[in-house]
């Protein structure tokens, strides 16, 4: 079965620009969650998603955004970037909750 | 607030010794647990995790043990290959109602052949 997949791999974009990061979660996965993850730190938790419904969210600024579609895949959005958004952006999902979370490779954002 | 942490940044071992790796957590209502690996330029990799109502769980080579009166964490290695060196983490279920898992920073293990 594959696992957690994530668009695009690598990012490059400019301070104040928008982007949109994808999610595929594991077939049968109905929770997604995403995580910012620093050079030389543990990730840190943005949003949950389950059932097409925000569960939690961390403590992140509103330009931080996200959804989930019917198919259970996600999308996060952050608006006005700032140069310390760059980060390894993860994806995570799980059949329910946050037990058993498995990670995708996650996305290297690189705002200039 | 709440918190995960680890001892230890770095661990250097032989391949073949057995590994241990700490981890402390601040939240004594925490009720679960789990041991990521991650390698360089990849996403955490799945270890093992354990439910707050045990205090061992063994899974292939790996074995993690819960000490909840010092509010401990740990995971040990058997038999430690070169392909286990990687960062690793735990991480407990924390957030608003336990919708996050609460990462600490990491500890680097090193295996030398």
């Amino acid at each position: 079965d594959a696992g957690v997949t994530q668009s695009p791999t690598h990012l490059i974009k400019t301070r104040g620009q928008h982007v949109t990061l994808r999610c595929s979660p594991i077939s049968g996965h109905k929770s997604v969650s995403w995580y910012q993850q620093v050079l030389g730190q543990g990730p840190q938790f943005i949003f949950q998603y389950y059932e097409k419904e925000e569960r939690g969210r961390g403590n992140f600024p509103d330009r931080f955004s996200a959804r989930q579609f019917p198919n259970y895949s996600s999308e996060l959005n952050v608006n006005a970037l700032l140069l310390g958004d760059s980060a390894l952006y993860l994806c995570a999902s799980s059949p329910h909750g946050v037990d058993e979370q498995y990670f995708g490779p996650g996305t290297r954002l690189t705002v200039t | 607030g709440e918190s995960v942490g680890l001892h230890l940044p770095t661990l250097s071992v032989q391949e073949g010794d057995n590994s241990i790796i700490n981890c402390a957590y601040s939240n004594s209502a925490s009720d679960y647990f789990i041991w990521y690996k991650q390698e360089s330029g990849k996403g955490p990799q799945f270890i093992i995790d354990i439910r707050s109502n045990m205090d061992k769980r063994q899974g292939q080579r790996v074995t993690v043990l819960l000490n909840k009166t010092v509010k401990h964490l740990s995971l040990q290695i058997a038999a430690t290959q070169p392909g286990d060196s990687a960062v690793y983490f735990c991480a407990e279920k924390g957030g608003q109602a336990g919708t996050a898992l609460i990462f600490g920073k990491g500890t680097t293990l090193s295996v030398s052949s």
